[in-house]
Order: C-alpha cells, then sequence, then structure tokens
C-alpha cells in the first residue's frame, strides 16, 4: 500500500457545488496532517492543517477519521479560484513530509 | 517577505551534461527537502537534510544524483550524467523546528534533449 492515496479525478463541478475529497494513508503514527493547494505550473502552498479531529476555515473544512486513517477535504459554495489540484500531506516515519498524488479540481462556470 | 529561493528557475541541457539545481532555504529553517514533480509521478520526494545532515535519500537515483548542503543557507542538487528521463521540475522546501509547515519554492523546470 503507498503512503498515501488520492483520488486523482479530475472532479469536474458547476459554481456553487459542494465537493469532497478523500486521502488514505499508511502511517498510523502520523499525528498531524496537512492539505496543500497547487496551482498549475506554480509550487504547492499550505491550504489547512489538521492537529485533531478536524478543522474548519471558511468555505474549507478538514476532517481526520484515525480508525479508518483517512482525512478529507471539504469545499463548499465552490469559486472559479478554487480549480487547482488539492495534495495530502502526511508525515512519514522519518518525520518528512509525503505527499500524495493530488485530486485535481475545475470548477466550471 | 521570507521565501525559499530555487536557482535557475528554467534549465534547458542536453543529455550527458552535469546540472546543478541551488535552494536557499528560510532563514533559520532546519530541514530542507528536495522533491520531483512529473506530471506522472506526482511529487516524489528525492531527498532531505535536517540541521544540514542526509536524513533519506532513499527517494535518489544514487548514481547519477548527488544532495549537498554546503552551509545552512544553501542545498544542491546536482544530477550527472543527465539523462532525458530526468526532464521534470525540482523543488526546494524547508521547514522550521517541529516541521508544521513546509514552504516551496518556485521550482526548476529542467529539460533535457
Amino acid at each position: 500500500r503507498k503512503e498515501v492515496e488520492q483520488d486523482p479525478g479530475p472532479f469536474n463541478v458547476p459554481e456553487g457545488a459542494t465537493v469532497a475529497f478523500n486521502c488514505t494513508y499508511s502511517n498510523s503514527a502520523s499525528q498531524s496532517f496537512f492539505w496543500y493547494r497547487q496551482d498549475c505550473r506554480k509550487e504547492p502552498k499550505l491550504l489547512m492543517s489538521v492537529y485533531s479531529s478536524g478543522n474548519e476555515d471558511g468555505r474549507f473544512t478538514a476532517q481526520l477519521n484515525r480508525a479508518s486513517q483517512y482525512i478529507s477535504l471539504l469545499i463548499r459554495d465552490s469559486k472559479l479560484s478554487d480549480s487547482a489540484t488539492y495534495l495530502c500531506v502526511v508525515p512519514g516515519y522519518g518525520q518528512n513530509f509525503v505527499f500524495g498524488p493530488g485530486t485535481r479540481l475545475s470548477v466550471l462556470p | 517577505d521570507a521565501r525559499v529561493t530555487q536557482t535557475p528557475r528554467d534549465k534547458v541541457t542536453e543529455m550527458g551534461q552535469e546540472v546543478t539545481m541551488r535552494c536557499q532555504p528560510i532563514l533559520g529553517h532546519n530541514t530542507v527537502f528536495w522533491y520531483r514533480q512529473t506530471m506522472m509521478q506526482g511529487l516524489e520526494l528525492l531527498a532531505y537534510f535536517r540541521n544540514r545532515a542526509p536524513l533519506d535519500d532513499s527517494g535518489m537515483p544514487k548514481d547519477r544524483f548527488s544532495a549537498e548542503m554546503p552551509d545552512a543557507t544553501l542545498a544542491t542538487l546536482k544530477i550527472q550524467p543527465s539523462e532525458p528521463r530526468d526532464s521534470a521540475v525540482y523543488f526546494c522546501a524547508s521547514a522550521g523546528q517541529g516541521g508544521t509547515e513546509a514552504f516551496f519554492g518556485q521550482g526548476t523546470r529542467l529539460t533535457v534533449v
């Protein structure tokens, strides 16, 4: 099993829709998790950190399910500007940052 | 505005040539990562350093790749000899104590022809 797995998508949704991505991980010892956003031809940037059961920031909600070893990202009222690739990040065994393959989101007008 | 700086931004080279990519991490950050990104493989961790010591370079082809941190303000990734399959975007990232967030440079887009 890969350390971090994500549905690659693409997810094509209309403006205003709610969309959710899942990410599964194999390292049960991981304590913190991150969602990064990467725009086309740009570097990844931190979107949200997830330290306990979840975190909410405006239209974005991240949830953690330790028992099932997955985290999710929910985007409500999606905007055209939300179109990007969303990367799930799980600290690895050496406290490095292991990135999932990313889920591509396209929000359509 | 603290940021990770990578040079060059773009590099086109011929197969067999040596390529050196440089990274200046954010001042005070003690962990430096090198990633490679391609359409097929996504973001792959090549190597990372903590307090300038290499912790893991298992993701790096050892025969042609080498990564070093000559000092706390400079990390280098070298490919010798380069091959067309090395064409990718190479990102450097740094993180501070506790590693709560990795900050990325803008990347070096390498094309080997």
